[in-house]
């Protein structure tokens, strides 16, 4: 499964809306328990990949709420409501419908 | 509270053998999936494979057999060799936890930057 990611970057102004988009190109819900298998991470220079969203919309503990994922089957967004300085980082998207788990190719946040 | 530590060699002579490993401490190695990814520099994420406590294996098969992973439960540790190694090894190497019941990798270790060069 292939997951393109959209914007390649984006520049959001502090305290502004950041909309992430990714496209999946085959449908990662699966109907026997109506969960999308689709992940979100936030990366920031030097560091790995953190968790922020599983299950396409589901906070991992300790996220802020100013983070929220949607979508279902092959189109999905991840949202950063309030843009805070700490934010910038490379975020990624990851679905485990099926072998092997794959990635988006990452969207930059900057501030504006 | 779960973490995770890459170790091993930083350098690697091209058509030699990259080895790492890696340590869990703060938990159980037991009763959970542990992988392998890696992320060229500047490039995405690539996942390498996963395996479990008893030693069971799943690679990406967009891989080539150059790629082997064990465990050693008693000491908390599973490794990653990649043979015959070329620049395109090149990465950050990180070992990750799977969570199977919800598809992703929920602890990371901070990851390794393993340069293939002569």
């Amino acid at each position: 499964i292939v997951l393109t990611q959209s914007p390649d970057s984006l520049a959001v102004s502090l305290g502004e809306r950041a909309t992430i988009n990714c496209k999946s190109s085959e449908t990662v819900f699966y109907g026997s328990n109506n969960k999308n298998y689709l992940a979100w991470y936030q990366q920031k220079p030097g560091q790995p990949p953190k968790l922020l969203i599983y299950w396409a919309s589901t906070r991992e503990s300790g996220v802020p709420d100013r983070f929220s994922g949607g979508g279902s089957g092959t189109h999905f967004t991840l949202t950063i409501n309030s843009l805070q300085a700490e934010d910038v980082a490379v975020y990624h998207c990851q679905q485990y419908h099926s072998d092997p788990p794959t990635f988006g190719q990452g969207t930059k946040v900057e501030i504006k | 509270q779960v973490q995770l530590q890459e170790s091993g060699p930083r350098l690697v002579r091209p058509s030699g053998t990259l080895s790492l490993m890696c340590t869990v401490t703060g938990g159980s190695i037991s009763g959970h999936y542990w992988s392998w990814i890696r992320q060229p520099p500047g490039k995405g994420l690539d996942w390498i494979g996963y395996i479990s406590y008893s030693g069971a294996t799943k690679y990406n098969p967009s891989l080539t057999s150059r790629f082997t992973m064990s465990m050693e439960g008693s000491k908390k540790q599973f490794s990653l060799r990649v043979s015959a190694v070329t620049a395109a090894d090149t990465a950050v190497y990180y070992c990750a936890r799977f969570k199977a019941t919800t598809g992703d990798f929920d602890i990371w270790g901070p990851g390794t930057l393993v340069t293939v060069s002569s």
